[in-house]
């Protein structure tokens, strides 16, 4: 199956410092999820890209795809506490195997 | 229902004996996955179906493990003979089809052994 590498593995911030987490395919991926998963609870669906090169915002969170379909990011803008958890990318496979995720954690 | 649904929520066994955990996914929703959560560490893939079937079962830890799905709804993840090592959250997430577009997660059911 296909293997997608995310880094870093952790992650501490300041609040109101910004974060990314990337992920790396060594083969082409038909598309890629992101998944936020707060501590003590269970993953939630964040976006889905699916085109070379997209790009899509939801508010302070800025997602990338690739040109080449292989990698892509999670840019969050001024962190809050709020943004506190694991972050999963899980690349196109009817398996949706998830890989280790970030762990973010944020100093108030 | 309006969710993924997981039963029981806790549940604590003693070494040695069988655990069946239960998922009811949503209603319409093709592809039901199970996945096992240590704490503190990511998810790890035990197996999924489409529809009834389980086209990849590679991800059971080992043939204490098994699972099933009927009338392509609800599935059952049975553990035989539980050992220490299986406490862990055991998670259910189900999506329309096996290539998303988003998979819907349950609460989970915290196993453990003793």
């Amino acid at each position: 199956g296909q293997q997608v590498m995310q880094i870093p593995q952790y992650q501490h911030v300041q609040e109101g410092e910004d974060f990314t987490t990337y992920c790396n395919s060594s083969t082409t991926l038909s598309n890629i999820q992101w998944y936020k998963q707060r501590p003590g609870g269970h993953p939630v669906f964040l976006i889905q890209l699916v085109k070379s090169g997209e790009v899509k915002k939801q508010k302070r969170l800025t997602f990338q795809f690739g040109e080449a379909k292989k990698n892509s990011s999670l840019h969050i803008t001024a962190t809050q506490t709020t943004d506190v958890g694991t972050y999963f990318c899980v690349g196109g496979s009817e398996k949706l195997v998830f890989g280790k995720g970030t762990k973010l954690t944020v100093n108030p | 229902g309006a969710g993924v649904s997981q039963s029981p929520s806790n549940k604590v066994t003693e070494k040695g004996k069988d655990v069946e955990l239960r998922c009811d996914p949503i209603s319409g929703h093709t592809a039901l996955y199970w996945y096992r959560q240590s704490l503190g560490q990511g998810l790890e893939f035990l197996i999924y179906f489409q529809g009834n079937s389980a086209p990849d079962k590679s991800g059971l830890p080992s043939d204490r493990f098994s699972a099933e799905r009927t009338g392509g709804s609800v599935s059952t993840l049975t553990i035989q003979r539980t050992q220490q090592e299986d406490s862990a959250v055991y998670l259910c997430a189900s999506s329309l089809s096996s290539y998303g577009p988003e998979a819907f997660f349950g609460q989970g059911t915290r196993l453990t052994v003793v």
